[in-house]
């Protein structure tokens, strides 16, 4: 099972900081990687798919990179709407795994 | 508008079976993979498991291989979790949620509001 390991656990910054989130998987999954954002009492949502795909809908302050095993999803200006848990999910092989979250939380 | 309504969910004590349903529409249902996500009280997302738009593939988690079945009906547009031999760390929010494709693009959106299995006795 490839385990994604999601870093810092928590970030606390203002609305208009940058945000940089961080996903390391155990072994390689290519550029098989997408980005959910969660919202309190809400369902996920797909932000990023294939590593550095925007989905429909997604603002363009959202931003991912990376391939292999190391991954950034960036927020390039924190929005108010934007304070939430962010999960990363892997595609590359069986099982799907989920990272365990970052939480953005206002400073 | 691709709509996801999940409904069965519930308590029931360890040992017991419950059949989950997430009744979607707003697009061609058999053309897409199907997936169901669990979400633990206060924890992170867990895969369970996924069906092909034909619902001739499917997979499943370690964790509920062998107690837990997935499978679809095209004509009600309808998924289905039947979940036996429940423990009560299945206790969880259960989403289902859309694929990219009919299998291969294992991406999900959207996702439903989920619904509530409570395992205890």
């Amino acid at each position: 099972e490839i385990v994604l390991t999601q870093s810092p656990a928590t970030l606390s910054l203002s609305p208009g900081e940058r945000a940089t989130l961080s996903c390391r998987a155990s072994q390689s999954v290519s550029a098989y990687l997408a980005w959910y954002q969660q919202k309190p009492g809400q369902a996920p949502r797909l932000l990023i798919s294939d590593a550095s795909n925007r989905a429909t809908g997604i603002p363009a302050r959202f931003s991912g990179s990376g391939s292999g095993t190391d991954f950034t999803l960036t927020i390039s200006s924190l929005e108010p709407e934007d304070f939430a848990i962010y999960y990363c999910q892997q595609r590359f092989t069986w099982p799907l795994t989920f990272g365990g979250g970052t939480k953005v939380e206002i400073k | 508008e691709v709509q996801l309504l999940e409904s069965g969910g519930g308590l029931v004590q360890p040992g017991g079976s419950l059949r989950l349903s997430c009744a979607a529409s707003g697009f061609t249902f058999s053309s897409y993979g199907m997936t169901w996500v669990r979400q633990a009280p206060g924890k992170g997302l867990e895969w369970v498991s996924i069906i092909s738009g034909s619902g001739t593939n499917t997979h499943y988690a370690d964790s509920v291989k062998g107690r837990f079945t997935i499978s679809r009906d095209a004509s009600k547009n309808t998924m289905y979790l039947q979940m036996n031999s429940l423990r009560v760390e299945d206790t969880a929010i259960y989403y289902c949620a859309k694929g990219g494709s009919d299998w291969g693009s294992f991406w999900f959106d959207p996702w439903g509001l989920g619904t509530l299995v409570t395992v205890s006795s």
